[in-house]
């Protein structure tokens, strides 16, 4: 399998601009996460899908992050509009599901430049 | 919520000497704490676990300690070698999978292997 795939791998932007990122989890896989990582905080969970379902947003910084899973294999997470703050890498990351799995694959992550 | 603190921040060893990396963890209701390594340009790869009901587990030159009553938990590595050098983050959760709430990583801490 070729892992977690996220696209872009970088992008540079400007204030204002939409921004959205991608990813294809391990197929398979039913759990699918973003992280977030900065200098400042670490890696920060944004939201988590299950079967295709958001789970969990209370990480998603505020309305201008959207994230969407319209299928097992493909999940994008959008900022509209984009900030200087929200400079980071952002990763997705799949999971497999059954009685116990514990490990999380990433991807290499989308690092984002809000100038 | 959860709350990880790693330290130290930074950790500078001689090859071949050895390298602990220590977290504590604020809710006794976690019993899954993973270790994830990540090299330059990469996403967070799993080099080992251990469960609640587990005081230490092994795996070639690295092992994890867990001290469920004082809430903490350490990463030893052993022989260090270059390969070494990278981010390393413990994490901590309820669920053996990361349950509802994901996994709540520590900040990091950048090991680096002196030749």
């Amino acid at each position: 399998d070729a892992g977690v795939i996220q696209s872009p791998r970088h992008e540079v932007t400007e204030m204002g601009q939409e921004v959205t990122l991608r990813c294809k989890p391990i197929s398979g896989h039913n759990s699918l996460f973003w992280y977030r990582q900065t200098m400042m905080r670490g890696l920060e969970l944004l939201i988590y899908f299950n079967n295709n379902v958001p789970i969990d947003d209370s990480g998603m910084p505020e309305d201008r992050f959207s994230a969407k899973m319209p299928n097992a294999s493909f999940s994008t997470l959008k900022i509209q509009p984009s900030e200087p703050r929200d400079s980071a890498v952002y990763f997705c990351a799949s999971r497999a599901g059954g009685t116990y799995t514990g490990e999380l694959f990433f991807g290499e992550g989308s690092r984002l430049t809000v100038l | 919520g959860e709350n990880v603190e790693q330290h130290p921040s930074t950790l500078s060893v001689q090859e071949g000497d050895s390298a602990v990396i220590k977290c504590t963890y604020s809710d006794s209701a976690s019993n899954y704490f993973p270790w994830y390594k990540q090299e330059l340009g990469k996403g967070p790869q799993l080099i080992i676990d251990i469960r609640s009901n587990v005081g230490e587990k092994k795996d070639q030159r690295i092992a994890v300690t867990l001290n469920k009553t004082a809430k903490h938990f350490s990463l030893h590595i052993t022989e260090t070698q270059p390969e070494d050098s990278a981010v390393y983050f413990c994490a901590a959760s309820i669920a053996p999978g990361g349950g509802a709430d994901g996994l709540t990583f520590g900040k990091g801490t950048h090991l680096i292997i002196q030749p």
